[in-house]
């Protein structure tokens, strides 16, 4: 079967840097995409992988290897606002989104 | 208003209740969604629209019933719902074709409760 896995949750203090990891086994591969999701509130595009290597916009990184199955989203001068849950989604050869179950990121003062 | 809007916000029922979900979009999208969203589960795609047809159902239950009357607009009709289909529903649209980003814009959600 098709499965992405992302830690539950993470806690991670404010100014520091913190690193979300996804590892995915999917039929085919067709990009991998993070989403953001406030509590309560609908979840938001963060960044779209395709190819290896990192793309880098802002405050926020997403990393992809694509043969190792794996991918990471890192925060960096983490602010309260960054408090969320994070969603990894894998686009398959059929073209649907698989989704990860979400990280719930916890930020501290 | 842009983006996609969900109405209600809230929303408890009865069992033998009906009721209805709304979505809404300004995008210019033409493909719509529909996803579950339970607490610590991925979320459930249930149904998606391509320029107002229906192009996947899956395997929801037929107390769920969809509609979808333009591009720019989508139902949920609900009806002898099951306390575990308490959870957050949330609406998508984004443009049609899988290729390319192709992002999801999605809606703030309709927080269901059945009683």
């Amino acid at each position: 079967g098709q499965n992405i896995d992302q830690p539950t949750e993470m806690t991670a203090t404010e100014g520091a840097i913190v690193q979300i990891n996804c590892t995915y086994q999917t039929s085919g591969f067709n990009g991998l995409f993070w989403y953001q999701q406030h509590a309560g509130e609908a979840p938001t595009f963060l960044s779209y992988n395709v190819l290896d290597g990192l793309e880098e916009k802002g405050r926020f990184s997403s990393f992809l290897s694509r043969s190792k199955g794996y991918s990471y989203l890192l925060l960096k001068e983490l602010q309260m606002k960054d408090s969320a849950s994070y969603l990894c989604a894998v686009r398959d050869s059929n073209y649907q989104l698989i989704w990860g179950a979400g990280t719930k990121l916890i930020i501290k003062p | 208003e842009t983006g996609v809007t969900q109405t209600p916000r809230h929303l408890v029922m009865g069992m033998t209740n009906k009721k209805s979900l709304k979505c809404e979009q300004h995008l210019g999208h033409n493909a719509m969604y529909w996803y579950k969203q339970s607490a610590k589960k991925p979320l459930e795609l249930m149904f998606v629209y391509n320029f107002k047809e229906q192009t996947e159902n899956n395997s929801v239950p037929s107390r769920f019933s969809p509609e979808c009357p333009n591009s720019s607009h989508l139902f949920l009709h609900l009806h002898t719902l099951q306390p575990e289909d308490s959870a957050l529903y949330l609406c998508a649209s984004s443009q049609a074709g899988g290729s390319g980003a192709n992002v999801l814009t999605f809606g703030a959600g309709s927080r269901l409760t059945v009683l």
